[in-house]
């Protein structure tokens, strides 16, 4: 069964970027992934930060960013804030209508 | 405002069946696609479920296939999940989310606040 993978930790300084990976257990991701971001913190429901590998929502800030890495979708943020210490999601399209996530990465700033 | 709230969870046995529903409001229901999503204890998010926006199409996660069934009926702005054949490890929170296009892809853009199944003897 393919996995998504991410960092589960990651730690950045204030106002340091630091970029998040997701990948596939086995293939790369690309375009066709349809690689979507979420912020996810306790109690609260995901909340979009990247879809489509690199369109933001409406209202998010332009520090963050969605692209594709090498084989990995990746997320950057720029900039970092001490609000932004939280989980951060990603979920791609396989085909076929499935979606898989990720197991979440964790970031301290 | 999207509104969307599940109802229907309860403790129920191991091999034995529930219905939970999704009250959808506050946009065009006929137009959008709808999931389930699911989060047992202490685990992340596991994608379980999509329909299309006619309902004609529906599409499941490979552990669910079989077991699961999802519905909507687009008159009454609801979805519905048919699960069957319960085990212990779907014990989980289940939540009803708005994909932002027809289906199948887009992203999932609104979530409900989930509504809680345990299976256990």
């Amino acid at each position: 069964q393919t996995l998504v993978t991410q960092e589960p930790s990651f730690s950045v300084s204030p106002g340091g970027t630091v970029t998040l990976t997701c990948g596939l257990s086995s293939g790369s991701v690309s375009t066709t992934h349809y690689a979507t971001w979420y912020q996810q913190t306790p109690g609260q429901p995901p909340h979009s930060l990247i879809y489509n590998t690199n369109t933001r929502p409406s209202g998010v800030p332009d520090r963050f960013s969605g692209s594709i890495l090498g084989s990995k979708a990746a997320l950057t943020i720029t900039g970092a804030q001490l609000d932004d210490e939280s989980d951060y999601l990603c979920v791609l399209y396989l085909g076929s209508g499935i979606w898989k996530f990720g197991g979440g990465t964790k970031l301290t700033v | 405002e999207v509104q969307l709230l599940e109802s229907g969870g309860v403790l129920v046995q191991p091999g034995e069946s529930l219905r939970l529903s999704c009250a959808a409001s506050g946009f065009d229901f006929s137009k959008y696609a709808m999931n389930w999503v699911r989060r047992a204890p202490g685990k992340g998010l596991e994608w379980v479920s999509g329909i299309s926006s006619s309902g004609g199409t529906t599409y499941y996660a490979e552990t669910m296939k079989g077991r699961f069934i999802m519905s909507r009926d687009n008159s009454k702005t609801t979805v519905y999940l048919e699960m069957n054949s319960l085990r212990v490890d779907d014990t989980a929170f289940y939540f009803c989310v708005k994909l932002t296009t027809g289906g199948p892809r887009g992203y999932f853009d609104s979530w409900g606040q989930g509504t809680l199944v345990t299976v256990s003897s």
